[in-house]
């Protein structure tokens, strides 16, 4: 049974930081993994998704990378801001079927 | 507007009584699923439908929860005799399979079961 798991579950640091957020897995057999930021009491919004076969996506300040074998994603923001302050929840969706299995995610708060 | 829209955004209902939830997804998009999120937790799948055939369901959906994709469009999640174990976000998203797979996501709707 696939476990997805996100450490740490809070972070908190002063703007213009860079600062890497973890999220790990059990099973190596996956089909993708994507990221996603959740405002308070607001729906999710897709960040990132990377394939299998990928090892890293971009997209502006934010950089994900995925290593299968050792089941580990980091989701990479530079130079962070207030505005950057969400929780953050990776997910993956295995081989079989196209459910996405979730951590509980990252609170991150951006101090000006 | 060409996001996944929810219907109603917030339910507030008594414990018993049944409640419905409406998604409306992407238009173009053949896959629509749903989630629940209970608070300070991820999103737990629930089902999901390829146009209108049901595809997978989650143990969690017992037998008081049944959803519907009558024609491949949008979709209804009905819960019967609700309880207090019900209150969550339920989250609707839709994707293209297999084109380009990223799920999108509505904004909820917030049930409260008093």
């Amino acid at each position: 049974k696939q476990e997805v798991t996100q450490i740490p579950a809070a972070l908190s640091v002063p703007e213009g930081e860079n600062l890497v957020l973890n999220c790990s897995f059990t099973d190596s057999a996956i089909y993708n993994l994507q990221w996603f930021r959740q405002d308070p009491g607001k729906g999710l919004t897709s960040l990132l998704l990377i394939q299998s076969s990928q090892r890293e996506q971009t997209s502006g300040r934010l950089n994900a990378s995925l290593d299968k074998s050792s089941g580990r994603s980091t989701l990479y923001i530079a130079a962070s801001q207030p505005g950057d302050s969400a929780t953050y929840l990776c997910a993956v969706r295995s081989n079989q079927g196209g459910k996405l299995i979730f951590g509980q995610g990252t609170e991150l708060s951006v101090k000006p | 507007d060409t996001g996944v829209s929810q219907n109603p955004r917030h339910k507030i209902t008594k414990r018993g009584q049944n409640v419905t939830f409406r998604c409306d997804p992407i238009s173009e998009h053949n896959r629509l699923y749903w989630y629940r999120q209970t608070l300070g937790q991820g999103p737990e799948f629930l089902t999901y439908f390829q146009n209108e055939a049901q595809l997978e369901k989650s143990r969690l959906l017992s037998d008081r929860f049944s959803a519907e994709r009558p024609k491949g469009s949008f979709s209804t999640l009905e819960i019967q005799r609700t309880e207090q174990g019900d209150s969550a976000m339920y989250l609707c998203a839709s994707s293209l399979a297999p084109s380009t797979d990223t799920q999108y996501f509505g904004p909820g709707t917030r049930l409260t079961v008093l």
